[in-house]
């Protein structure tokens, strides 16, 4: 069962853009959906992270747009670059649960052209 | 101040030889996650560590993979008689306590041939 669905798989955008990553996730238990941005050949990396007691949050060029009725969740990315060109993935956790461990979407990689 | 550490970067194993991944997790971290990616697929929680202890463990395959967390040294991931299905990248990740702050490492590309 794939708690955290994911959307689109890929995505290309031109320098200036602004892709959108879609989540959705079923677990209402989470209460912490952060993203993380990884490099090929590398570990994954927290971008930036939400709770869902607000609606959106904003650093540099990052916002994260949450709607918790809906249990859905997205990521922007203004003014694109090609140094943004990545796979980002979504993810969500229960911090009350017993361990810590985070429930991923499959990815979007992402590819900005110049 | 390193990083997470895990070694080997790249592991090549024959189908039935043993598999040992090793992690080091950054300096004051006691706590000790492994996860897997598959081709084209997000990471899947495997198991928690705390030094000694194995706090959850739901995420591991019932056979031939194990892991540990010693006292002293780094956690490791052992597979046996690995089978063409567990190739993969294999993350490590700490944190300095049980809720957040992960840090992942670079991983270990294992390669069953």
């Amino acid at each position: 069962q794939q708690q955290v669905k994911q959307s689109p798989q890929s995505l290309i955008v031109q320098k200036g853009g602004i892709p959108i990553i879609n989540c959705a996730y079923e677990n209402t238990a989470f209460d912490y959906f952060p993203w993380y941005q990884q490099f090929p050949g590398k570990g994954p990396a927290l971008l930036i992270a939400i709770r869902p007691d607000v609606s959106e949050k904003k650093e540099g060029r990052f916002t994260i747009s949450f709607n918790k009725s809906a249990k859905q969740f997205s990521l922007h990315i203004m003014d694109s670059q090609p140094g943004d060109s990545a796979t980002y993935f979504c993810a969500g956790v229960s911090s009350g649960a017993g361990s810590y461990q985070l429930t991923f979407g499959k990815g979007t990689k992402l590819s900005v052209i110049p | 101040n390193a990083g997470v550490m895990q070694n080997p970067r790249h592991l090549v194993r024959r189908r039935g030889q043993e598999a040992r991944l090793r992690c080091s997790p950054m300096k004051g971290h006691s706590h000790v996650y492994w996860y897997r990616q598959l081709p084209e697929e997000g990471l899947k929680f495997m198991v928690y560590l705390q030094k000694e202890n194995i706090i959850d463990e739901s995420g591991m395959p019932k056979e031939r993979f194990s892991a540990e967390f010693p006292k002293e040294g780094p956690s490791i991931l052992r597979i046996q008689q690995v089978v063409r299905g567990d190739s993969a990248a294999y993350f490590c990740a700490s944190s300095p306590r049980d809720r957040g702050g992960y840090t992942f490492g670079s991983g270990t590309r294992l390669t069953v041939v």
